[in-house]
C-alpha cells in the first residue's frame, strides 16, 4: 500500500525568507496530490493540490512541485509572513484503497520575527 | 451557513461511558469521513461513507460505530470509552467524481477527554 513520509517534523524560518516542506510517496500509481494546513486549534484546509499531469503549481507565495520519477513533492512558500505558522499536511491519494488519502506526520512551520 | 458542522465541539467524560458525535454538510457531497487527530497531531482515518454505505474502514476498535442516515450526516458512536480515545475529532466530506478525489472540508473538530 502506500506510504508517505513527510520532513522536516518542524521547521523554524526568519520572517521573509522561504519555507520547504517534502514529501515522498511509495505508489507510483498515486497521481493526486494536496496540501493541508491546520492552524492552532482550527481544521486543515486545503491551500494548493497537484495531479500527476503536472510538475509544478503556484498560487501567490506559495507553490507545489513534483517528480513522479523520484516520488516527491515539495510545497514551497517564499516571503514568509507570521500568518504562515500553523502545521502542514501533505498526501497522496491511493488509487487501490478506493482513492483514500494517505496523509504525511506533518509539519510544524514557525515563523520567527 | 456552516458547511461541515460538527457536535459537540467539546466533550468531557468518564472511562467506560458511551458517547455519540454528529456531523452534517450542507455541500451535497457523497463522501464523509471520519478522522481521529491524537496529540501528535497525526491525523488518522477511521471511515468512509459513500451515499450511505461503508467504503472505508480502517482498524479501529468495534466500540467505534459509524452510522450514515442519509448522505448529509455521519454520526460517530463509541462504547465503553477508553483513555486513548482521547483526541480531537474531525469530520470531513468531498464530492468524489468518477476517480478524481475533490477537496476535503473538514468540521472544526470535537475535542473529546476521557477521564
Amino acid at each position: 500500500g502506500e506510504n508517505v513520509e513527510q520532513h522536516p517534523s518542524t521547521l523554524s524560518v526568519q520572517e521573509g525568507d522561504s519555507a520547504v516542506i517534502k514529501c515522498t510517496y511509495s505508489d507510483s500509481a498515486s497521481n493526486y496530490f494536496p496540501w493541508y494546513k491546520q492552524e492552532l486549534g482550527k481544521r486543515p484546509q486545503l491551500i494548493i493540490d497537484i495531479r500527476s499531469n503536472v510538475g509544478e503549481k503556484k498560487d501567490q507565495r506559495i507553490a507545489v512541485t513534483l517528480n513522479k520519477t523520484a516520488k516527491h513533492f515539495s510545497l514551497h512558500i517564499t516571503e514568509t509572513q507570521p500568518e504562515d505558522s500553523a502545521v502542514y499536511f501533505c498526501a497522496a491519494e491511493n488509487s487501490d484503497s478506493n482513492y483514500q488519502l494517505i496523509w504525511g506526520a506533518g509539519t510544524k512551520l514557525i515563523i520567527k520575527p | 451557513d456552516t458547511a461541515v458542522s460538527q457536535t459537540p465541539k467539546y466533550l468531557v467524560t468518564q472511562m467506560g461511558n458511551d458517547k455519540s458525535i454528529k456531523c452534517e454538510q450542507n455541500l451535497g457531497h457523497d463522501t464523509m469521513y471520519w478522522y481521529k487527530q491524537d496529540s501528535k497531531k497525526f491525523l488518522k482515518i477511521m471511515f468512509s461513507y459513500n451515499n450511505k454505505e461503508l467504503i472505508i474502514n480502517e482498524t479501529v476498535p468495534n466500540r467505534f460505530s459509524p452510522k450514515s442516515p442519509d448522505k448529509a450526516h455521519l454520526n460517530l458512536h463509541i462504547n465503553s470509552l477508553e483513555l486513548g480515545d482521547s483526541a480531537v475529532y474531525f469530520c470531513a466530506s468531498t464530492l468524489q467524481e468518477g476517480e478524481a478525489t475533490g477537496e476535503l472540508f473538514f468540521g472544526e473538530g470535537s475535542r473529546l477527554t476521557v477521564l
